[in-house]
C-alpha cells in the first residue's frame, strides 16, 4: 500500500465549477500536510499548507481529519489556470524532514 | 535571488554509461533532496543530504546509485552503468533548515534518457 493515496484521475470539469480532491495517508506518525501544484511535470510549487482547524486561502480550502488520517483541497470557481496535477505531500521531521508525494491528481478545466 | 539550479536539464546516455546529475541549492539554503519521477508516476524521495553529510538515504537504490553534497560546490546525484529503468525526471530541491513548513523550492529537473 503507497503510503499517500490520491485519485489520479484526471478531472475534467467547466469553468466556474468546485472540485474537491481527496487524499489519504497511511502513516499516522505523519506531522505536517501540504497541497503542492505540478503543471505539465515542471518542477512542484507549494500551493498550501493544510492545518487541522482547515485553512482557506482565495479560491482554495485545505481540510485535514487526523483521525481518518484523511486530506482534502476543495477548488472553488475553477478557472482554466487551475489545469495542473495536485499533489498531496506529507511530512515526519523525525525522518529528517523529507516529504512524502501522492502520486498526484490531474485537473483539467475546460472552457 | 537565483532559484535552484540543476544541470543538464537534459542528458542522454546509452546503456552502461554513468549519469552525474548536478544541483545547486538556493543561496543560504544547506539542505538537498533529490526526488525521481517516472513517467505517469508521483515523486518518490531518494535521498536528503546536508553539507558533507548524508541524513536519510532510504530512498536510494541499493547498486549504481550515489549522492554527495561536498562543502563546496553542487550536490552530485551519480548513477553507474545506467539502464533503461532509470529513465526519469530527477529533481532537486532545496530548503534553508529543517523545519515544519513544508516548503521544498525544487528545481526545474533533469531529464534522463536511456537507450
Amino acid at each position: 500500500r503507497k503510503e499517500v493515496e490520491q485519485d489520479p484521475g484526471p478531472f475534467n470539469v467547466p469553468e466556474g465549477a468546485t472540485v474537491a480532491f481527496n487524499c489519504t495517508y497511511s502513516n499516522s506518525a505523519s506531522q505536517s500536510f501540504f497541497w503542492y501544484r505540478q503543471d505539465c511535470r515542471k518542477e512542484p510549487k507549494l500551493l498550501m499548507s493544510v492545518y487541522s482547524s482547515g485553512n482557506e486561502d482565495g479560491r482554495f480550502t485545505a481540510q485535514l481529519n487526523r483521525a481518518s488520517q484523511y486530506i482534502s483541497l476543495l477548488i472553488r470557481d475553477s478557472k482554466l489556470s487551475d489545469s495542473a496535477t495536485y499533489l498531496c505531500v506529507v511530512a515526519r521531521y523525525n525522518q529528517g524532514g523529507k516529504l512524502i508525494f501522492g502520486q498526484g491528481t490531474e485537473l483539467s478545466v475546460k472552457p | 535571488n537565483a532559484g535552484v539550479m540543476q544541470n543538464p536539464r537534459h542528458l542522454v546516455r546509452r546503456r552502461g554509461q554513468e549519469a552525474r546529475l548536478r544541483c545547486s541549492p538556493m543561496k543560504g539554503h544547506s539542505h538537498v533532496y533529490w526526488y525521481r519521477q517516472l513517467p505517469e508516476e508521483g515523486l518518490k524521495f531518494m535521498v536528503y543530504l546536508q553539507k558533507e553529510n548524508i541524513i536519510d538515504e532510504s530512498g536510494m537504490p541499493k547498486e549504481r546509485f550515489s549522492a554527495e553534497f561536498p562543502k563546496e560546490g553542487p550536490s552530485i546525484l551519480r548513477i553507474q552503468q545506467v539502464v533503461r529503468g532509470d529513465s526519469a525526471a530527477y529533481f532537486c530541491a532545496s530548503s534553508p533548515q529543517q523545519g515544519d513548513t513544508g516548503e521544498l523550492f525544487f528545481g526545474e529537473g533533469s531529464r534522463l534518457t536511456v537507450l
